[in-house]
């Protein structure tokens, strides 16, 4: 399995514009995570899917976010109208969650600059 | 509710010296408890996990972490640091075993540089 697959892996935007980050979890995975990284927050858990349905999206910053996942193998994370505050790196995770295993696998990210 | 405490956003040790690198959790519940490491540019990595049963746990790269319930602790370590160990390292807990509502809590991070 190639892993878990995100792109862009660089994104660079104007303030104003919309911006979409894609993720393809590895096969067979029941949940799925977006985070975003920053020197000042850290790693923060934006929102949880599990089996395609939002289970907790209580870190998405404000209304500007909103994520998706209309299937099993991808899930889009939109930011409109984008903010340079929202500059970060972006990481989609995916776990097969069970009585045994919580282990989340990190896609190598998306690195996105807003000017 | 919980959370992670790593203490130490940086630590320098010397090629061959003991590594430490510590952590500290809080959970309502007994928890599940990862260390990963992330080399720049990259994604993270699982670096060893503790879940059930024996309290110290192996991972890869020869790390090795225990985990000490009375303390609410677990430590990083490595015996002999090598050059490739250089990275940042994340300690995370996720203490919610509802099956389907699973989420990792993560620590701010240590950045361990390894003197030559």
């Amino acid at each position: 399995d190639a892993g878990v697959i995100q792109s862009p892996r660089h994104e660079v935007t104007e303030m104003g514009q919309e911006v979409t980050l894609r993720c393809k979890p590895i096969s067979g995975h029941n949940s799925l995570f977006w985070y975003r990284q920053t020197m000042m927050r850290g790693l923060e858990l934006l929102i949880y899917f599990n089996n395609n349905v939002p289970i907790d999206d209580s870190g998405m910053p404000e209304d500007r976010f909103s994520a998706k996942m209309p299937n099993a193998s991808f899930s889009t994370l939109k930011i409109q109208p984008s903010e340079p505050r929202d500059s970060a790196v972006y990481f989609c995770a995916s776990s097969l969650i069970s009585q045994t295993n919580t282990e989340a696998f990190f896609g190598q990210g998306t690195r996105l600059t807003v000017v | 509710a919980q959370s992670v405490t790593q203490l130490g956003s940086h630590v320098s040790v010397s090629e061959g010296a003991l590594v430490l690198l510590r952590c500290n959790y809080s959970s309502s519940v007994p928890p599940y408890l990862f260390w990963y490491v992330q080399y720049p540019n990259q994604g993270l990595q699982l670096l060893l996990k503790y879940t059930t049963g024996a309290t110290l746990v192996k991972g890869i790269n020869g790390f090795e972490a225990e985990f000490k319930k009375s303390e609410t602790s677990f430590h990083l370590t490595k015996p002999s640091a090598h050059m490739s160990d250089a990275a940042e390292y994340f300690c995370a807990v996720s203490a919610s075993h509802n099956f389907g509502n699973e989420k990792l809590t993560f620590g701010t991070g240590t950045r361990l540089t390894i003197i030559p």
